[in-house]
């Protein structure tokens, strides 16, 4: 069965960074991009980028652009998403996503089950 | 950045009934849009991608349609499982991938 597991819940501080971790299974992690998205509490979605798990380019929404870091582990299928110099309304929700890929890129076939993010003082 | 809207924001049907959920999109998005389910806890689940197009295991009653910039999501017989809320995304101009901000279908 193909699977994307995601690190724990995390407690940040304002100004901390946090790291999200997301380990693939049942499939070839090379082949596939994978996407991160967050929803904060009671809200929709919203991507923040991916990553290339072959070569490790990435792709940020501008508005994490100078704040995000998607990096990826092959050894160990593991993508990785780190966001810095938190703030409030980062607390929400972070998924992990694997994209179809061709010719539907952009569509989100595997979802993890979720890293909640709490940011408070 | 592509605008998706989504219509109405709640939707109130009874089991059985035919329940029908819009998106638009502020430009044209071509058949590059998908819908997702959401349960309350669970990460969302694809449904429908390319515009008309069911996701593996998806239930025949799910269908979508349209292109361009105006999008249906239809569910012919709403079953207890099916209360959920659903999004729609566009995947033609990115950065970013933009998603609507939901639609919940909830029981009459």
């Amino acid at each position: 069965q193909v699977h994307l597991v995601q690190s724990g819940a995390e407690v940040k501080k304002p100004g901390a960074s946090v790291k999200v971790s997301c380990k693939a299974s049942g499939y070839t992690f090379t082949v596939y991009f994978i996407h991160w998205v967050r929803q904060a509490p009671g809200q929709g979605l919203e991507w923040m980028g991916r990553i290339n798990p072959n070569g490790g380019g990435t792709n940020y929404a501008e508005k994490f652009q100078g704040r995000v870091t998607m990096t990826r582990d092959p050894s160990i299928s593991t993508a990785y998403m780190e966001l810095s110099r938190l703030g409030s309304d980062d607390t929400a929700v972070y998924y992990c996503a694997r994209d179809y890929g061709y010719p539907h890129l952009g569509d989100f076939d595997l979802w993890g089950r979720g890293t909640p993010v709490t940011v408070s003082s | 950045e592509i605008v998706m809207t989504q219509s109405p924001a709640t939707l109130s049907v009874s089991p059985g009934e035919r329940a029908t959920l819009s998106c638009r999109a502020s430009q044209s998005v071509y058949s590059n849009l998908a819908w997702y389910q959401q349960k309350p806890g669970q990460a969302p689940r694809l449904l429908i991608y390319g515009a008309s197009t069911r996701a593996t295991g998806i239930p025949a009653r799910f269908s979508g349609s349209g292109s361009g910039t105006e999008f249906t999501l239809t569910i012919s017989s709403l079953q207890s499982e099916d209360f959920a809320v659903y999004y729609c995304q566009q995947s033609n101009n990115w950065p970013p991938y933009t998603f609507g901000q939901g639609t919940k279908l909830e029981i009459k």
